[in-house]
Formats: C-alpha cells, sequence, structure tokens
C-alpha cells in the first residue's frame, strides 16, 4: 500500500511529557498536512508544508507543536509538553497540489 | 475562528430520499470546494470538488450547488442508501492550496 502512512496507530502519553507522531506521505507528492481531529472543533489544520517548506504553522498550536519535514518522504509532529486537552486523532494527509488530499488511519493519542 | 462552517451537526434521510448537506464560507478567496466522506474509525475520502468558475457539478448520484454571492455550498445525494451513512465534511482552499474543513454533518439513512 503506498498511502499515507502514519506511525503509530495509537499513543498513550502522561501528561508533560515529549511524543513524537510520523508521517509518510505518497510517494510523489509536494504537499503535506497535519490536522488535529476532535469531535467538537472537527478538523484543524496544524501544519501545511509544501515541498518540504513550511507554509502554515498551525497559529494557536505554535506554543507546543511542532512539525518538520526532514525530506520529501517523512515528517514529524512533536507535541511538547502534552496535556490531556491534546487527547485527540492527528491526521496526516498528502497531495500533489491539487487539493485533494490522500489522509492516513491517523495516531489516536491520549494524554493522561 | 471557523473559516467554513457546517450548521447541522447531523441529518436523518429515508432510504430513497434527497439528502442536502450544506456548507458556508467565509473567506472570498476560496477558490476550491469539497466534500469528503468519513466512516467511522476511517479517514476521510475526497467525493466530489468544484472549482469556482463553475456553480454546479454532477457525479452519478452527487451533486454540488455553489452559491459564490451568498459564500455558501452544498451537497445533494439522490436516492440516498444505508451505505451513504457516514460523517460528511465540507472543505475549501484558496490559491495558497491549504485545505481548512467543516465540523462535519453525521448523515443517517434509515432503511
Amino acid at each position: 500500500d503506498a498511502g499515507v502512512t502514519q506511525t503509530p496507530r495509537h499513543e498513550v502519553a502522561e501528561k508533560g511529557q515529549t511524543i513524537i507522531l510520523k508521517c509518510e506521505p505518497v510517494s510523489g507528492h509536494n504537499d503535506l498536512f497535519w490536522y488535529r481531529q476532535t469531535k467538537i472543533q472537527g478538523l484543524e489544520l496544524l501544519s501545511y508544508f509544501r515541498s518540504k517548506s513550511l507554509m502554515e504553522d498551525g497559529g494557536a498550536f505554535k506554543d507546543r507543536f511542532k512539525a518538520e519535514m526532514l525530506n520529501s518522504s517523512f515528517s514529524t509532529l512533536k507535541i511538547q509538553p502534552t496535556e490531556p486537552k491534546d487527547s485527540a486523532v492527528y491526521l496526516c494527509a498528502s497531495s500533489t497540489g491539487d487539493e485533494r488530499l490522500f489522509f492516513g488511519h491517523g495516531t489516536k493519542l491520549s494524554v493522561l | 475562528g471557523q473559516q467554513v462552517k457546517q450548521s447541522s451537526p447531523s441529518l436523518t434521510v429515508q432510504e430513497g430520499g434527497i439528502s442536502i448537506l450544506n456548507c458556508d464560507y467565509e473567506n472570498d478567496m476560496f477558490d476550491y470546494f469539497a466534500w469528503y466522506k468519513k466512516y467511522p474509525d476511517n479517514s476521510p475520502t475526497l467525493l466530489i470538488s468544484v472549482r469556482s468558475n463553475v456553480d454546479k457539478r454532477e457525479d452519478g448520484r452527487l451533486t454540488v450547488f455553489l452559491n459564490k454571492s451568498g459564500k455558501h455550498f452544498s451537497l445533494h445525494i439522490t436516492a440516498s442508501q444505508p451505505e451513504d451513512t457516514a460523517v460528511y465534511l465540507c472543505a475549501a482552499a484558496s490559491n495558497t492550496n491549504k485545505v481548512v474543513f467543516g465540523t462535519g454533518t453525521r448523515l443517517q439513512v434509515l432503511p
């Protein structure tokens, strides 16, 4: 399967820990997005990369959330320090730049 | 603030009926509008999309209507079926290609 790969599928963290979520986009895709999904807010955009350059740094999420794209085939989202309100599903998506997004299965984060 | 809004969190339709899902947006610069479908425990997948140079697009049982002056677009599903039961997310983007989503409408089609 050459789709978007996210690891881990589930993550449990204690409050104050640092966690790193990983994403491998579809091969050849230039755009990569990180979203947080909650029942109340829906899909909130955290970060957006185009050809590895950060285009959107997450606004309100800037202080504890940091996304990086070290190469065209790998991205990480670091949350430091974690808080219970960070419990959500974190989705990574990629596209060729034509706005059609292909999503990974997501990482379900639980912060105790 | 929420740039794309779905005011109805849920909708129930009888099998065979027409499902109408609505989305309002704020940003005049949006020129791409889309609907995604999401099953429980699965990721969203693209259903249908339109550019701002058209006001309607059909694809089988799906039709997207775009009202630019009203900053509103909708998805119509004709002959609704139980397998259409899912969460529907509207999305929009400007020429920056940054895609933003609504909070979703949960559609239930009753047999």
